[in-house]
């Protein structure tokens, strides 16, 4: 148990909803990053906060928004869903804003239909 | 550009020792990760290397050369439990150090 928390563990929803994707990170964690993993696909970095604050952006594509809370929890918005968007999501959290590991939540698996 | 290179699956025995090779070139470097990720569940934290060299944590080591954009990882031991994929992942200090993930080896172990 790495400690990252993330609900819910399954999601399954129609295209064209809009669906909220919740990350705890660890204790004393400032860092909370967001990926996702598509079937037979490397995990791609989607965006990161540190300290409520935007700090790096991947491919994350405009349907989708995150934000990181004053208790550090961060939410994962996908909006305007489309079948490609069936992927597990994961968070992951690190103490800073780079140098160290980052730890990895159980992941959200969403199926769009 | 950003590209990490792995095999995509290999087999070994119970028992044996398997070798993982990784490379990378990226617009800048700070540090080299290996996860292990069963399937469907989360990337668990194997090693961290920055420096060249060899480091070593129980039956797994991984290596790095930074001149060559080359690493490894080695498990030594084999056991059932160590089927899964990992992940060789470059921090990428051009890129405002974020993690970029090759897609992973496969890795089964046979009895």
């Amino acid at each position: 148990d790495s400690g990252v928390t993330q609900t819910p563990k399954h999601l399954i929803t129609a295209t064209g909803q809009r669906v909220t994707l919740r990350c705890s990170p660890r204790s004393g964690d400032l860092s909370v990053y967001w990926y996702q993993q598509s079937l037979d696909q490397g995990l791609q970095f989607l965006i990161q906060y540190y300290n409520g604050e935007e700090r790096a952006k991947g491919n994350i594509l405009e349907r989708f928004s995150a934000q990181q809370f004053p208790d550090l929890h961060s939410e994962l918005n996908l909006s305007s869903l489309e079948l490609g968007d069936s992927a597990l999501y994961f968070c992951a959290s690190s103490p800073g804003q780079s140098d160290e590991t980052q730890y990895f939540g159980p992941g959200t698996r969403l199926l769009v239909l | 550009g950003q590209n990490i290179d792995q095999p995509t699956e290999m087999t070994a025995t119970e028992g044996a020792i398997v070798q993982i090779n990784c490379t990378y070139q990226t617009s800048g470097f700070n540090g080299l990760f290996w996860y292990q990720q069963h399937a469907g569940e989360a990337p668990t934290f194997l090693s961290y290397n920055v420096l060249d060299g060899l480091e070593e944590k129980g039956r797994f080591s991984s290596f790095l050369s930074r001149s060559k954009g080359y690493s490894y990882l080695l498990l030594k031991e084999l056991q059932m439990k160590d089927s899964a994929s990992y992940l060789c992942a470059v921090r990428d200090r051009g890129n405002t150090d974020k993690l970029i993930f090759g897609t992973g080896t496969r890795l089964q172990v046979f009895p």
